[in-house]
C-alpha cells in the first residue's frame, strides 16, 4: 500500500472556525490532491499540487486554501468553516499527472456545526 | 459541460456476472479509470483504458468505446467482498479527472 496518511481522521468544529487538515506521504510522489466526497456527488477536486510551493485550484476551491512546503506534506485549510463544508475529505497522490493512478489516503470526516 | 453518468445502485447474486456501465462527456479525452470503494474506506484503483477494447484482470474486465463515449466494468464470479461502490472517472484534455457519483453494488447470497 502507498504510504499516505491523513490527520485528523475525524473532526467536529463550529461554524466560523479555521480548520487545517494534513496529508502526509512517504512515496516521494510529485502530485498531491485534495478531494471532497459527498452523497450523490462524485469526488470533487478542491486543490492540487505539482511540486513544492506549486499549487492550483480545482473545481470547488472557494473557501479553501492549501500549502505545500515539503514534498511529503500537503495541508488543506478552511479559512472559516461553514456547514456546507461538512464532508469527507480525501487526499491522493500520484507519480505523474493524469494517466498515473492515484493512491488515496484513508479520509477525514469533518463535521461543521 | 463535462459529465460522467453511471447507475446509482445495482444488485447481483453471489457467483454471477455483473456489468456496470458508464457514459462520459469530457472536453477532450485521455482515458477512463475505474476505482473500487468499500463503505467507509478510500477508493482503490482497478483499471485504466485509453484504447478501444476489453482489458482483463482476473475476475475484473474493463471495456472502452471512444466513439460511443462508453465504458463498462465487468465483474465475474461475484463474491460477497465485491459489495462496494464502483467509481468511473474520465480524464479530460487538461489531464483532470472528472468523476461519476459511483455505482453501489449490492451482492446477495
Amino acid at each position: 500500500d502507498a504510504g499516505i496518511t491523513q490527520s485528523p481522521r475525524h473532526k467536529v468544529t463550529e461554524t466560523g472556525t479555521p480548520v487545517t487538515l494534513r496529508c502526509h506521504q512517504t512515496e516521494n510522489h510529485r502530485y498531491m490532491y485534495w478531494y471532497r466526497q459527498d452523497p450523490g456527488h462524485g469526488l470533487r477536486l478542491i486543490h492540487y499540487s505539482y511540486g513544492v510551493k506549486d499549487t492550483d485550484k480545482g473545481e470547488v476551491s472557494d473557501g479553501y486554501s492549501v500549502s505545500r512546503s515539503k514534498t511529503e506534506d500537503f495541508l488543506l485549510t478552511l479559512e472559516s468553516a461553514t456547514s456546507s463544508q461538512t464532508s469527507v475529505y480525501f487526499c491522493a497522490i500520484s507519480r505523474g499527472k493524469g494517466r498515473d493512478e492515484q493512491f488515496f489516503g484513508p479520509g477525514t470526516r469533518l463535521t461543521v456545526l | 459541460g463535462q459529465n460522467i453518468d453511471q447507475p446509482t445502485e445495482m444488485t447481483a447474486t453471489e457467483g454471477a456476472i455483473v456489468q456496470i456501465n458508464c457514459t462520459y462527456q469530457t472536453s477532450g479525452f485521455n482515458g477512463l479509470f475505474w476505482y473500487q470503494q468499500h463503505a467507509g474506506e478510500a477508493p482503490t484503483f482497478l483499471s485504466y483504458n485509453v484504447l478501444d477494447g476489453l482489458e482483463e484482470k482476473g475476475r475484473f474486465s474493463s471495456f472502452l468505446s471512444r466513439s460511443k463515449g462508453y465504458s463498462y466494468l465487468l465483474l465475474k464470479e461475484l463474491q460477497m467482498k465485491d459489495s462496494a461502490s464502483y467509481l468511473c472517472a474520465g480524464l479530460d484534455s487538461n489531464y483532470q479527472l472528472i468523476w461519476g457519483a459511483g455505482t453501489k453494488l449490492i451482492i446477495k447470497p
